[in-house]
């Protein structure tokens, strides 16, 4: 089985500030990792996700994540963040033999203040 | 192509009330999921399918019941509502044939429960 640990609640920040969103994962078996985002009211996109190869993999929209195997980890950092940025952010974990059964984290409110 | 569709957008039962909550998709994605969502606790899996006439139970599966008869369909049924079901419903889709392993959501239903 497997589960994800999002340390941060919520995270305010000023706009153009760098920001990292913390995810922790534990599992007995090998995994795909993914990061979706979800604005006000709607439903949940893909902002990225991590199968194999590059640890390091990043958004369109100048998000990134690194998948640390050691560490079990795969924190989101944005460099700088806008205003536009404000939402809730889900880690998400599935095993590779079951991609249909996404374990999420509980989310973590990005709040960007100007 | 619409992806993902759900029907309702919103909804309000009395205790006790059945319901069914309609998801589509147009993608002929053979996996097909509903979850919930409730503050602080994520998205949590209650039922999963992953083709026509093949269901299973996920995390909270209690007080739901599912059905696939097409690929295209999968609709969720709670057939006597209690308040804790109140929640956010979203439905997924995905597919293993093209290897990009993801998810994709429909817009979600709000349901309450009084």
């Amino acid at each position: 089985a497997q589960s994800v640990t999002q340390l941060d609640s919520q995270v305010p920040v000023f706009e153009e500030a760098p920001v990292e969103l913390r995810c922790n994962y534990s599992s007995s078996v090998s995994v795909y990792l993914f990061w979706y985002v979800q604005y006000p009211n709607q439903g949940l996109q893909l902002l990225l996700k991590y199968l194999s190869g590059s640890t390091l993999v990043e958004s369109i929209n100048g998000f990134e994540a690194e998948f640390n195997k050691s560490q079990t980890s795969f924190h989101l950092r944005k460099p700088s963040v806008h205003i536009s940025d404000t939402a809730e952010y889900f880690c998400a974990v599935t095993s590779m033999d079951s991609s249909y059964k996404l374990i999420f984290g509980s989310g973590t409110r990005l709040l960007v203040r100007p | 192509n619409a992806g993902v569709t759900q029907t309702p957008k919103f909804q309000v039962l009395k205790t006790g009330q059945s319901m069914t909550l309609q998801c589509a998709q147009d993608m002929n994605h053979e996996y097909m999921s509903w979850y919930r969502q409730d503050p602080g606790m994520g998205l949590r899996l209650i039922h999963y399918s992953v083709g026509a006439g093949i269901t299973d139970q996920g995390e909270v599966p209690n007080g739901y019941n599912v059905s696939r008869s097409t690929t295209e369909d999968f609709p969720l049924r709670l057939l006597s509502a209690a308040p804790s079901q109140t929640s956010v419903y979203f439905c997924a889709s995905s597919t293993p044939r093209t290897g990009r392993r993801e998810q994709y959501f429909g817009p979600g239903t709000r349901l309450t429960v009084t």
